[in-house]
Parts: C-alpha cells; sequence; structure tokens
C-alpha cells in the first residue's frame, strides 16, 4: 500500500541548532514531494517541493530538503532553527499516477524550540 | 494576496444544524478541488476530491449524505456538514489546483487557511 511516513512525532530542539525532519515513503513509482508547515490553528504554507531535477531543494524560511530515491526519504533540514520555527511540519505526496494535487500526509512532526 | 480564500474561518453551531464552508480561486479556475479533515493534533486526511460539474468523489469510509461538496464553478467548492454533530467537530481545509498539463511545470496547488468548526 502507498503511504509516507514521518518516523518522529515530536522533536525538541535548542534555538540555533540544526534540524532535520525525516519523511520516508512507499509508492510504486517516485512520487512528487512535498513539505509543508502549520503553526496552530492555522493552514498550510509551503516549504518547499520536489518534482524532479536537482534533488537538493532549497525552500523558504532556510530550509531544505534532499530527495534520496535509493532511500525513498525526503528529509528536511534546517542549519539553525529560530523561535518562530516551532510548529506542525507535514511531508505529503502526490502520486505520478493519481489525480494531480490529491496529497497524502504523513503524521506530522511537531517542533518544540527552546532557549 | 491568498489565492485560495477558504469561509469562514471559524463557525460554532449548535447539534443538528447544518453548516456550509466556501472554498474559492482568487485569481485562476480550479478545475479540481480537494477537502481534507484534522482533527486535533492528527494529520490531514482527504475526505473527497471535487471537479467542476461532477459529482464529488469520496473516500473510503466518508458520508456523502453528512458531507455535500459541491463545485458548481470553475472558483467555488462548497463543503456542507448536514446535520452536524459533536463528533464533526473538526479542521476542514480544501485545495485548489488546475488539471492537465505537465505536472512537473504545474504549480498551481493551493491550500486555503481552513475552518474550524465547532458543534455544541
Amino acid at each position: 500500500a502507498q503511504s509516507v511516513t514521518q518516523p518522529d512525532i515530536h522533536i525538541t530542539v535548542s534555538e540555533g541548532a540544526s534540524l532535520e525532519l525525516r519523511c520516508n515513503y512507499s509508492y510504486g513509482a517516485t512520487p512528487y514531494l512535498f513539505w509543508y508547515v502549520q503553526s496552530p490553528g492555522q493552514g498550510l504554507q509551503l516549504l518547499l517541493k520536489y518534482f524532479s531535477g536537482d534533488t537538493l531543494v532549497q525552500g523558504i524560511k532556510g530550509f531544505e530538503a534532499e530527495f534520496k530515491r535509493s532511500q525513498s526519504s525526503f528529509n528536511l533540514r534546517k542549519p539553525s532553527v529560530h523561535w518562530s520555527d516551532a510548529a506542525e511540519y507535514f511531508c505529503a505526496v502526490d502520486s505520478p499516477t493519481d489525480s494531480w494535487g490529491k496529497l497524502q500526509f504523513g503524521a506530522g512532526t511537531q517542533v518544540v524550540v527552546t532557549p | 494576496g491568498a489565492v485560495v480564500s477558504q469561509h469562514p474561518s471559524r463557525v460554532i453551531c449548535k447539534s443538528g444544524t447544518s453548516v456550509k464552508i466556501e472554498c474559492r480561486s482568487l485569481d485562476f479556475q480550479a478545475t479540481t478541488m480537494f477537502w481534507y479533515r484534522q482533527f486535533p493534533k492528527q494529520s490531514l486526511m482527504l475526505m473527497a476530491t471535487s471537479n467542476e460539474g461532477s459529482k464529488a468523489t469520496y473516500e473510503q469510509g466518508v458520508e456523502k449524505d453528512k458531507f455535500l461538496i459541491n463545485h458548481a464553478s470553475l472558483t467555488l467548492s462548497t463543503l456542507t456538514v448536514t446535520s452536524a454533530h459533536p463528533e464533526d467537530s473538526s479542521f476542514y481545509i480544501c485545495s485548489a489546483t488546475v488539471t492537465g498539463g505537465e505536472r512537473a511545470t504545474n504549480e498551481k496547488l493551493f491550500f486555503g487557511s481552513g475552518t474550524q468548526l465547532s458543534v455544541l
């Protein structure tokens, strides 16, 4: 079955430290990959996406993600987190064999930033 | 400004009443819209796919008669929660896209800001 997994439900990181959020997928073909961020009670903000090409993708707010086909992963990273990065982060995939835009979301990772 | 407008952002209603949520694409024609549901501290789950001028396609386990979806125009889709009950309380969010063409170059996938529904 097709799936997207975010192994870490909750991550606590110190302000200024680096952050890496994991995302793994299981699809027959390489899906299109997204990372979204959601603040409490708010909608989704797109951080970055990968369709093809360069496997290291730069996004907004200093985030980047690397697509690794061999590991079926699309991990999100930030070198130095800010207190404002505290939020819920969702990895999402779009199957190339299904309706465009029909996303399957991972369970999410809650990021807490400590002083 | 937002390219997908979702209203209302928050609604409180009594049990047994119906609530309508609107999702509008503001600067493009959305042939397809999606409706998701998010329970507190959980992920987003797709409820249905809405194509303009045709009946919505519901995901398994979603009650068609409770969650009425209408996509009458290329810029508007509505989700009506009929006879709402407390267990329907949730965050509902829509997304809109344009189908057709090459996926790799189609970047038109936008989310609304969501609607928090609380049923008393």
